[in-house]
């Protein structure tokens, strides 16, 4: 079965350092990966898709992503953290067999002025 | 295009009361889904829907009931509403192809009393 892990619900960063998200996922066969992004009081929308092309991924806002199929992790990074950014991102993951995905619990980002 | 819209966007229902939530899409997405949202738990897919006529139990099914009317429209509907559902309530389709991208709407956010 598949399944997501998001490490730390609420993460703090200050603006302009790097934001890290961690997210490992478990599956039995190649994963189609993603990370959405929540802004407050909307709903879901894609920062950025793994479907086994490149394992760096770009994604909008300047947000990227690297698969790494030894670690099982597809960790969100971004150089600079702007205001903008602070958000919950939710990590998640499908094995293509069905149209379903599983999510991961979510981390919220917050940034420091 | 507006994508995916749901009705009502806020809703607060006594103990035992019953509503229906409605969701449309005009993208012309086969795969429907209802999920909700409940603070440290992530998305949870309560039912979905591959095609017009079908629909399937999700993670946490019980207390709801679902109607695949017309390849657009997918309702979610609470019988006899209880404190533990609420929950802000989203609608998602699922790009066609290889993808399962998924696009969500706004959301419903209810409230049991």
């Amino acid at each position: 079965a598949q399944s997501v892990t998001q490490l730390g619900s609420h993460v703090s960063v200050s603006e302009g350092a790097l934001v890290l998200l961690r997210c490992n996922y478990s599956s039995s066969v190649p994963p189609y990966l993603f990370w959405y992004v929540q802004y407050p009081n909307q709903g879901l929308q894609l920062l950025l898709k793994y479907t086994s092309a490149a394992t760096l991924v770009k994604g909008i806002n300047g947000f990227e992503a690297e698969f790494k199929k030894s670690e099982t992790s597809f960790h969100l990074t971004k150089p600079s953290a702007h205001m903008s950014d602070a958000a919950e991102y939710f990590c998640a993951v499908s094995d293509g067999r069905d149209d379903k995905i599983i999510f991961g619990k979510g981390t919220r980002l917050h940034i420091l002025p | 295009n507006a994508g995916v819209t749901q009705t009502p966007k806020f809703q607060v229902l006594k103990t035992g009361q019953s509503m229906t939530l409605q969701c449309a899409q005009d993208m012309n997405h086969n795969s429907m889904y209802w999920y909700r949202q409940d603070p440290g738990m992530g998305l949870r897919l309560i039912y979905y829907s591959a095609s017009e006529g079908t629909t399937d139990k999700g993670e946490v099914p019980n207390g709801y009931n679902v109607s695949r009317l017309n390849k657009r429209e997918f309702s979610l509907r609470l019988e006899s509403a209880a404190p533990s559902q609420t929950s802000v309530y989203f609608c998602a389709t699922t790009r066609p192809g290889q993808n399962y991208e998924q696009y969500f709407g706004p959301g419903t956010r209810l409230t049991v009393t």
